[in-house]
Order: C-alpha cells, then sequence, then structure tokens
C-alpha cells in the first residue's frame, strides 16, 4: 500500500459530462502529480501541485483542471468528455518538489460511453 | 493496469534467472532516474532511484545501472520470480524540472 488513495476506482460516463477524481496524498507529502495513461501513449505526466499551488503543468487539456485544497487532497475535473479521455488516471504524491520518489495510487479507470 | 499494450517491448525469462531491462532516455540534462512496476490492475511501485552523479545502485534483489555517455538505463533483477511478472518503466526528471518523464515500458514475462 502507497498511501495514496483515489477514489472513485472506476468511473462510467457519456461522452459531454464532467467527472471528478480524487486523490489524498500520503501523510505529509505536499505534492501531487496527476497523470493519465491510455493504451497507445504510456504514463503521461498532465499537471503537479504543491502545497496548494500549481507548480507544473504537462500535457493537460484545457478541457481539465486540477486543484490542491488546505487539506493537501487534489482533484482533477475533466470536462466535455470525449472518448478518447478513457483511459487510468494516477495520482502520485512526492514529499516535497523536484527529484524524489513519487509513490503512486491505484489509480481511477475512467471509461467514456 | 494496461499501458502501452500493443506496442510494448516483451522479456521472458526462466524463474530463477536474472533480468536485464534496457531503457533509453534522450534527455543530457535529465539527473534524477528511475524505475518503477507496475502489475495488473495496480498503480506504479517504486523500485528503485539513481542521481546522476552515480552510476550503479543497488537494491534487495535489483540493480541500477546509468550510463551517461550513452544515455542508457539498466534495471537488472536477480533470481527473477514469478512475482516479478509485470510491465517495468523507467522515468527520468530533467534538471531543475518537476515531473517524471516516463519511458513506454516493459512487460516482464517470468515462466515457472
Amino acid at each position: 500500500d502507497s498511501g495514496v488513495t483515489q477514489t472513485p476506482k472506476h468511473l462510467i460516463t457519456a461522452t459531454g459530462q464532467r467527472v471528478t477524481l480524487r486523490c489524498s496524498p500520503r501523510s505529509g507529502d505536499l505534492s501531487v502529480y496527476w497523470y493519465q495513461q491510455s493504451l497507445d501513449q504510456g504514463l503521461q505526466f498532465l499537471i503537479q501541485y504543491y502545497n496548494g499551488e500549481e507548480r507544473a503543468k504537462g500535457n493537460i487539456l484545457e478541457r481539465f483542471s486540477a486543484q490542491q485544497f488546505p487539506d493537501l487532497h487534489s482533484e482533477l475535473n475533466l470536462s466535455s468528455l470525449e472518448l478518447g479521455d478513457s483511459a487510468l488516471y494516477f495520482c502520485a504524491s512526492q514529499a516535497g518538489t523536484g527529484g524524489g520518489i513519487q509513490y503512486f495510487g491505484a489509480g481511477t479507470r475512467l471509461s467514456v460511453l | 493496469g494496461e499501458s502501452v499494450g500493443l506496442h510494448l517491448p516483451t522479456l521472458s525469462v526462466q524463474e530463477g534467472d536474472n533480468s536485464i531491462i534496457n531503457c533509453a532516455y534522450s534527455n543530457s540534462a535529465s539527473d534524477y532516474f528511475i524505475w518503477y512496476k507496475q502489475e495488473s490492475g495496480k498503480g506504479p511501485q517504486f523500485i528503485i532511484d539513481i542521481r546522476s552523479n552515480m552510476d550503479k545502485r543497488q537494491g534487495q534483489r535489483v540493480t541500477v545501472l546509468l550510463n551517461k555517455t550513452v544515455k542508457h538505463l539498466s534495471l537488472q533483477i536477480a533470481a527473477t520470480q514469478p512475482g516479478d511478472s509485470a510491465v517495468y518503466f523507467c522515468a527520468e526528471r530533467a534538471a531543475g524540472a518537476n515531473n517524471l518523464f516516463f519511458g513506454t515500458g516493459t512487460r516482464l514475462t517470468v515462466i515457472p
């Protein structure tokens, strides 16, 4: 058990809808990273938050947004969903920022029908 | 969880043999490297990491080798066990960056 909790485990929704994925980092970790894993693109970095502030941005679509709350949990919001958004979404937490071990949650499997 | 799927490099080894999983990286400015193991239905699990000022690091049954000259990273697993069957990812971090850049992964299958 990595100590990182993601909910829900599975999400099935329709095109055009909006969903929210939730991540609770390991106790004491200040950074949360979000990744998308799909069959044809491997693990793609989306966005990082550190202590409530956005720190780094990857290939995140404008339809996607995230935030980190004062209690350090994070949410990834996906809107106007398309079939191609079906993927596994992982969050990872890290004590600080920059180099260091990122600990991953079990992921949320999103299926857009 | 699935990863790259059809185009995922694969490696099959006999139980008890040593495994070597290779990874080529492209950014000569990367200063931190890490290996993860991902079993089906689970998130990536940390195995071992190495900083660019080192060329070898050992853990329990695993060794990571870094060759900066040819930008190559390898993971050696000693006495491979069926529980080692998984997809293995290498990842790199460019100096000054926050995020990791992941490779495409290698699927390791251990034959009993």
